[in-house]
């Protein structure tokens, strides 16, 4: 079965630039969620969806940030206008539920860099 | 913050069983313990997770306390690949869906 799906694997653009980043959940899957990891932080939630409407955005960063989910089968996660301090491997996962039995699948993440 | 206590770090022998200890002391009764790995540049990998029976997969066992205080991933036949960082994870139930990412436990597998 195909897993999560992420691209591009890597992005090097220049500050100011806005960056797009996609994601294609498993299948059948409900849920849909939005990671940023650093070292300084480790692995953040940014933002969830459950049937393609967004539930808690709490955790994006400001307004440059805006994700959307125009189906069960691709979402975007836009940076605009990006920033140095965006840089960082966004993770997109998956799962069938909420409830406290199922496991997120992730993606093999986006690494962004923002010179 | 994270709702558990991981070792910063530890080293295994490849072909021994590897035991990786966590607390959550302040776990609730309907809250599950998950277990997620992160090998270098690439995304957490789900391994295994339980209530308060131990669970066995193909990958692992998980032992619960009787308190449900602490729990431990058990590796059976630890093999080079299972280098990574081992994350335990407390499931924080409700409207507000998330899970809480401590530092977890770098393992070493060492031939």
């Amino acid at each position: 079965d195909a897993g999560v799906i992420q691209s591009p694997r890597h992005e090097v653009t220049e500050m100011g630039q806005e960056v797009t980043l996609r994601c294609k959940p498993i299948s059948g899957h409900d849920y849909l969620f939005w990671y940023r990891q650093t070292m300084m932080r480790g692995l953040e939630l940014l933002i969830y969806f459950n049937n393609n409407v967004p539930i808690d955005d709490s955790g994006m960063p400001e307004d440059r940030f805006s994700a959307k989910m125009p189906n069960a089968s691709f979402s975007t996660l836009k940076i605009q206008p990006s920033e140095p301090r965006d840089s960082a491997v966004y993770f997109c996962a998956s799962s069938q539920s909420s409830s406290g039995n199922q496991p997120q699948h992730f993606g093999d993440g986006t690494r962004l860099s923002i010179l | 913050d994270a709702k558990t206590t991981q070792p910063t770090s530890m080293d295994c022998a490849e072909g021994r069983a590897a035991n990786l200890p966590c607390n959550h002391s302040t776990i609730s009764g309907n809250e599950y313990v998950y277990w997620y790995r992160q090998i270098h540049s690439q995304g957490p990998q789900y391994i295994i997770h339980g209530l308060k029976n131990n669970e066995t997969n193909e990958m692992a066992s998980l032992i619960i306390t009787e308190d449900r205080k602490s729990s431990t991933l058990i590796l059976p036949h630890a093999t080079l690949r299972d280098t990574a960082v081992y994350y335990c994870i407390v499931r924080v139930l409700g409207s507000n869906y998330q899970l809480i990412w401590g530092a977890g436990t770098k393992l070493i597998i060492k031939p």
